[in-house]
């Protein structure tokens, strides 16, 4: 049990649907992040919230729409996605935010498998 | 850019010790992040090396040469559950950036 949960843990949807992924720590940490993990490819960073400010936004493309409510809750919003699209997406945690303390050993949740036909 | 390069995988024997390496570009390079993931799990944290030298944790050793662009993590007394990828990731704090490489795929036979 990480403290980091992640739902739902299987999507499947067509390039027209719009859906939405939804993360939740209950570990009382500061930031969170979204990855995005394809197949024989490294783990890409998405997008950083700290303090519910987004500080990160690695080119991301627009179909993927992040929101965090609040510190303990992170969202990615999905909508005309792509087949490339296919991918694990993990959401993970940490204390504080990397280059701030070091207190950023990131926590991350099982993911979501998403298939995008 | 910020490449991470570790081999795709490697073999070892139970009971055995493996040392998987790492290289990073050093501009702007912080620290360096050790990450295990078992196959369909999510990653677990290892250890995080700023300083240069070796860092002991039980089976679990990670050093980091700052110099030389170069970390490796060294197990021992290798179990069939050790049987994981292990991710090495450079914190470019500068950037505000996590770059991790593709992973080292860890088989380990009896």
């Amino acid at each position: 049990e990480t403290g980091v949960t992640q739902t739902p843990r299987h999507l499947v949807m067509g390039m027209t649907n719009k859906k939405s992924l939804k993360c939740e720590q209950h570990l009382g940490h500061n930031a969170m992040y979204w990855y995005k993990q394809s197949a024989k490819k490294p783990l890409e960073l998405m997008f950083v919230y700290s303090l519910e400010e987004r500080v990160e936004n690695n080119s991301v493309p627009s179909r993927f729409s992040p929101e965090c409510p609040n510190s303990s809750h992170l969202f990615l919003h999905l909508h005309t996605l792509q087949p490339e699209d296919s991918a694990l997406y993990l959401c993970a945690s940490s204390q504080d935010r990397v280059g701030t303390s070091v207190r950023y050993e990131q926590y991350f949740g099982p993911g979501t498998r998403l298939t995008v036909t | 850019g910020q490449n991470i390069d570790q081999p795709t995988e490697m073999t070892a024997t139970e009971g055995a010790i493996v040392q998987i390496n790492c290289t990073y570009q050093t501009s702007g390079f912080n620290g360096l992040f050790w990450y295990q993931q078992h196959a369909g799990e999510a990653p677990t944290f290892l250890s995080y090396n700023v300083l240069d030298g070796l860092e002991e944790k039980g089976r679990f050793s990670s050093f980091l040469s700052r110099s030389k662009g170069y970390s490796y993590l060294l197990l021992k007394e290798l179990q069939m559950k050790d049987s994981a990828s292990y991710l090495c990731a450079g914190d470019y704090s500068s950037a505000s950036k996590i770059i991790f490489g593709s992973g080292t795929r860890l088989s380990i036979r009896p």
